[in-house]
């Protein structure tokens, strides 16, 4: 099974700043790794697939980097709304497993 | 807009069983592969089972492997998972999710969209 391991486990930051979180996989997982927000007492929502493709609506203040077993969520000029749980998944190895343990994102 | 909606969460006891269930609306539910996926309380989530469209190929975790059985009426528009020998270890919220597409093609294994999800809890 295919461990993904996040960090930091919480990340705070301010607005208008520049926030940058990590996913390290314990195997090359190529670019198949995508990154879920998700939000109090709602349902992950996907914002990256395969490494740096956006999902439909996704605003481009969120880039997705990393290749093999090194990836990274940028979210430049956070606003209000950015501050969630972030959580990384892959589907390199199937069944895919869990997801990372998430890293939040606090003020 | 996709649509999906769980129920039949509840309470058991260990070595109980529950069905659930997720109704869809506003996409061709019968072109969709499906999954469930898992949060237990402060946790990240866990992939727990993916149908295809048509009910061939199905998968699921090693950890309810055995135990837990997805299926999908495309008629009714609905996909269920059924929980036998439960364990205290499985109480989470549980979310159906659609298997994400793009204009150009579907990727098995993302997800999006996902329901709101019914909570399960096993306790005696």
């Amino acid at each position: 099974e295919i461990v993904l391991t996040q960090s930091p486990a919480t990340l705070s930051v301010s607005p208008g700043e520049r926030a940058t979180l990590s996913c390290r996989a314990s195997q090359s997982v190529s670019t198949s790794l995508a990154w879920y927000q998700q939000k109090p007492g709602q349902a992950p929502r996907l914002l990256i697939y395969d490494a740096s493709n956006r999902a439909p609506g996704i605003p481009d203040r969120f880039t997705g980097t990393g290749s093999g077993t090194d990836f990274t969520l940028t979210i430049s000029s956070l606003l209000p709304e950015d501050f969630a749980v972030y959580y990384c998944h892959q589907r390199r190895s199937w069944p895919p497993g869990p997801f990372g343990q998430g890293t939040r994102l606090e003020i | 807009e996709a649509q999906l909606v769980e129920s039949g969460g509840g309470l058991v006891k260990p070595g109980g069983s529950l069905r659930l269930s997720c109704r869809t609306s506003g996409f061709t539910f019968s072109d969709h592969n499906m999954n469930w996926i898992r949060q237990a309380p402060g946790k990240g989530p866990e992939w727990v089972s993916y149908i295809d469209s048509k009910s061939i190929y199905i998968y699921y975790s090693e950890s309810v492997k055995g135990r837990f059985t997805v299926s999908r009426d495309n008629a009714e528009n609905a996909l269920y998972l059924q929980l036998n020998s439960l364990r205290v270890e499985d109480t989470a919220v549980y979310y159906c999710a659609r298997q994400f597409c793009s204009p150009s093609s579907c990727y098995m294994g993302w997800l999006d969209p996902w329901g709101q999800g019914t909570l399960v809890t096993v306790s005696s």
